[in-house]
């Protein structure tokens, strides 16, 4: 298995705060994705990064940010979180990004209430 | 707008026959396709892939088709077992985007 590790693994937090979920990887691969999975949408990406401070939104960045200060760490940050952002976010990395496979970590299930 | 489409939420076979899901595509800027699955509480895992460049790509039980002037790919899987039964996502790579389908439940039956 690919070294990757998301936390937390569980979090429910309150509308309108700030909260962050970390993606760490021990492969040193250079692409790192942020995806959310709902009923009936599949995997949206929202963010990814193709090097150290180097990011590009995906199909469903708004009210998301994202953070790469170093290879192995991808932070995903919701700024004011909203009941829309109840989901399951998985983590993904790749060596060489393009037309290579992708490596999931486990997920987290986050609930704004 | 969905760039990557996978029109059956659902599909059950009996144990032995084959599984086709099926996948679409509306970006000819696609060239890289990736087949995953996924059990409940687990993250994807990936399955199988096809260059554009191809039109099968065959490993063990698995095997992906490409049309590319339908924009279309599907997947066979022979014989199905039950240890299949997941949900199973269509991925493709636009530019350095990896972009996802909204996922085929699997469901082998004895």
């Amino acid at each position: 298995d690919a070294g990757i590790t998301q936390s937390p693994r569980h979090k429910v937090t309150e509308t309108g705060t700030p909260v962050t979920l970390r993606c760490h990887q021990t492969e040193n691969h250079r692409y790192m994705y942020w995806y959310r999975q709902d009923p009936g949408h599949g995997l949206r990406l929202i963010h990814y990064s193709y090097g150290v401070k180097d990011t590009d939104k995906g199909e469903v960045s708004d009210g998301y940010s994202v953070s790469r200060s170093k290879t192995e760490d991808f932070l995903l940050t919701l700024e004011s979180a909203t009941s829309s952002q109840t989901s399951v976010y998985f983590c993904a990395i790749s060596g060489q990004g393009v037309n290579t496979e992708a490596f999931f970590g486990q997920g987290t299930r986050l609930t704004v209430v | 707008d969905q760039q990557v489409k996978q029109n059956s939420p659902s599909l059950s076979v009996q144990e032995g026959r084959i599984s086709i899901l099926n996948c679409d595509y509306t970006n000819s800027m696609f060239d890289y396709f990736l087949w995953y699955k996924k059990y409940p509480a687990e993250g994807p895992t990936f399955l199988i892939s096809i260059s554009s460049i191809k039109d099968k790509n065959e490993d063990g039980r698995f095997t992906v088709f490409l049309n590319k002037s339908a924009k279309h790919l599907s997947l066979h899987i022979v014989p199905s077992q039950p240890g299949d039964s997941a949900v199973y996502f269509c991925a493709g790579y636009n530019t350095d985007k990896l972009i996802f389908g909204t996922g085929t439940r699997l469901q082998v039956f004895p």
